[in-house]
């Protein structure tokens, strides 16, 4: 069953706006993943978190491992029309583990 | 860039046919993975494999099949399919080692079934 909560699930946002979305779990991960999927295409790894309260940054994005290794946070400064798309996180448990991934945050931008 | 290609990209279909979705990675990657994926939803793992030879189920109970016979080759098949089998199909692949997390995805297949 569904083992990662992501929220929002939804956000409408006019460009040039922040962003901020997480990802919450009952359980422990020793990896988090954030990854972006274009309409009608395949998810993309943007970033991907391997410590406790690392923080990592991508260009405009910006991501955090929780310190309770139970959640992630992922934020985008300003906006712009590409960032369009739908965001997942994932977590990873053990070294070789399968990863879970949550429903997906999708992210509309107003020109 | 990821090197991994999945067709037919759309496909159509009747109830009862036999449908052979494909998946080709030219990474080398040993691990390869199908998620199901309904609208709006997460991704479902239904099957994966550690390399030639491998078959693995996964979280999500599927009706179809896999084989791997080559390390660059991961075909899904499903023997008749059924209208509850409409869904989009996606492919994947993963690096060996400590790298194995990060999983490059093929552009879908949008499965249909009348």
């Amino acid at each position: 069953g569904q083992q990662l909560n992501q929220s929002p699930q939804s956000m409408f946002i006019q460009e040039g706006e922040d962003v901020s979305m997480n990802c919450t779990s009952s359980s422990i991960f020793n990896t988090w993943l954030w990854y972006k999927q274009d309409p009608g295409e395949g998810p993309v790894l943007l970033i991907a978190l391997y410590k406790a309260g690392e923080l990592t940054s991508n260009g405009r994005l910006t991501a955090q491992f929780g310190i309770t290794r139970k959640d992630s946070f992922l934020n985008i400064s300003a906006s712009i029309p590409s960032d369009v798309g739908i965001y997942f996180c994932a977590g990873q448990r053990g070294s070789q583990g399968n990863l879970i991934f949550g429903k997906g945050t999708k992210l509309s931008v107003k020109p | 860039e990821a090197d991994i290609y999945q067709t037919p990209r759309y496909l159509v279909i009747g109830t009862g046919k036999k449908i052979t979705l494909e998946c080709s990675q030219t990474m080398g990657h040993d691990k390869m993975y199908w998620y199901q994926q309904d609208p709006g939803m997460e991704l479902h793992l239904i099957h994966y494999s550690y390399g030639v030879n491998s078959t693995e189920k996964g979280d999500l109970s599927s009706e179809s099949t896999v084989s791997r016979i080559r390390t660059e080759h991961f075909p899904l098949t499903l023997e008749s399919a059924r209208p509850s089998h409409t869904s989009q199909y996606l492919c994947a692949s993963s690096p060996p080692g400590t790298e194995n997390e990060k999983l490059f995805f093929g552009s879908g297949t949008q499965l249909s079934v009348l």
